[in-house]
């Protein structure tokens, strides 16, 4: 069973930083792209960063509103997917989630985020 | 930018209706579009991918069609476990729609 554990949320003062983990069992982490997707309280779902996997490059892609302050790492020898968040700010205030990234045999791409974990809030306010 | 625009926002429904959600991108996303269930506290769950697609698990009440800028997501008899909040994804840029809830009417 895929699970996918968040761990590192909590209160933190705008201009502040905060590393969120995600600890990654039931399947094959190494060859597995993964994403960080983000919700404000009462708000809708945003997609915030993405890593693929070493064997396809091992590159990142960030949404626009944190691109040059947040920073998506992994360490496939530990299982665990890591979000460093740098000057954060007020609207950075959400639930953050880890998740897999589905990939469709039959059209060879990647089209959706099939797992997901339970989340940690991270708050941002003084 | 791609944006992807869902309706309605929200819906009364009933047990036993049809339910029809809409999503448009605003230019052609080919059948790159995925859609979500959310229920209240919880993580979303990926019912469709490649706009039609039914994921693994998921009861075969639920359909998605549509490509280009259009996508529809249909609930063919809506179940109680059913009322939630519902959102569409363009697969490549990752942008969400701004969603839709399903509430008992």
């Amino acid at each position: 069973e895929v699970q996918l554990v968040e761990s590192g949320g909590g209160l933190v003062k705008p201009g502040g930083s905060l590393r969120l983990s995600c600890a990654a069992s039931g399947f094959i982490f190494n060859d597995a792209w993964m994403n960080w997707v983000r919700q404000a309280p009462g708000k809708g779902l945003e997609w915030v960063g993405r890593i693929k996997s070493k064997t396809d490059g091992g590159t990142t892609d960030y949404a626009a509103p944190v691109k040059g302050r947040f920073t998506v790492s992994r360490d496939d020898s530990r299982n665990t997917l890591s979000l460093q968040m740098n000057s954060l700010k007020s609207e950075d205030t959400a639930v953050y989630y880890c998740t897999t990234s589905y990939y469709d045999i039959w059209s060879g791409h990647y089209a959706g985020f099939d797992s997901w974990g339970q989340g940690t809030l991270v708050t941002v306010s003084s | 930018d791609i944006q992807m625009t869902q309706s309605p926002s929200s819906m009364s429904a009933s047990v036993g209706d049809r339910v029809t959600i809409t999503c448009r991108a605003s230019q052609g996303i080919g059948n790159w579009l995925a859609w979500y269930q959310q229920k209240p506290g919880r993580a979303p769950q990926l019912l469709i991918y490649a706009a039609s697609s039914l994921q693994s698990g998921v009861p075969s009440r639920f359909s998605g069609s549509g490509s280009g800028t259009d996508f529809t997501l249909t609930i063919s008899s809506l179940q109680t476990e059913d009322f939630a909040t519902y959102y569409c994804q363009e697969s490549n840029s990752f942008t969400f729609g701004g969603g839709t809830e399903v509430e008992v009417k």
